[in-house]
């Protein structure tokens, strides 16, 4: 079992400049998470998927931030244009079912740095 | 609205010492409780999990968990302490009556176990 796929590990970009994070969830896994790591706010949530259908983005910051997810097997974060108040860790993760009983199983992130 | 209260930012114990690190909660309808543990620079990991039955729960690594209701409490167990478990917990819940797999997360204890 390949676990959470995240790519790429680590991004240093500038401010202004698109960055698109990638995710590979569970093979059979229909819930993907997309969450937020930093000091300051610890681990926040950002939009969360079921069956590759958006059901809350509640969490996404403002309008630089999008998510995707066009198939059950890869999903897409994007920030553009960045800033540097982005910098955090990115993750994602994945869960078997829909509802809270489910264990999600989280990547191991994307350390992004907006310079 | 769901919250969950991790009172210590930092637990230091002696290895071979039982260690304990607390987690309240706050939730409408049944809760569901998990621990993950986050080792430096990587992504979370799955510890344990309490969604109905027996209120002691055990999971990875020699952990458990004993939930108790009435003082809306999962904390989190070990009698035996390894330097090897000092990490980052992340104690999180769900919402039974929501029926949606959003988890919210507490703010993260760092358990320092010193030889």
């Amino acid at each position: 079992d390949a676990g959470v796929i995240q790519s790429p590990r680590h991004e240093v970009t500038e401010m202004g400049q698109e960055v698109t994070l990638r995710c590979k969830p569970i093979s059979g896994h229909n819930s993907l998470f997309w969450y937020r790591q930093t000091m300051m706010r610890g681990l926040e949530l950002l939009i969360y998927f079921n069956n590759n259908v958006p059901i809350d983005d509640s969490g996404m910051p403002e309008d630089r931030f999008s998510a995707k997810m066009p198939n059950a097997s890869f999903s897409t974060l994007k920030i553009q244009p960045s800033e540097p108040r982005d910098s955090a860790v990115y993750f994602c993760a994945s869960s078997l079912a829909w509802g809270g009983r489910d264990t999600q199983y989280f990547g191991p992130g994307t350390r992004l740095t907006v310079l | 609205a769901q919250s969950v209260a991790q009172p210590e930012d930092q637990v230091n114990v002696a290895e071979g010492n039982p260690l304990t690190v607390k987690c309240t909660y706050s939730v409408s309808g049944n809760p569901y409780l998990f621990w993950y543990v986050q080792y430096p620079n990587r992504g979370l990991q799955f510890l344990l999990k309490y969604i109905t039955g027996d209120n002691l729960v055990k999971g990875s690594y020699g952990f458990e968990a004993e939930f108790n209701k009435s003082q809306t409490s999962f904390h989190l167990k070990k009698p035996s302490a390894l330097v090897s478990d000092s990490a980052l917990y992340f104690c999180a819940v769900s919402s039974g009556s929501s029926n949606t797999g959003k988890l919210i997360f507490g703010q993260g204890t760092t358990l320092q176990v010193k030889p």
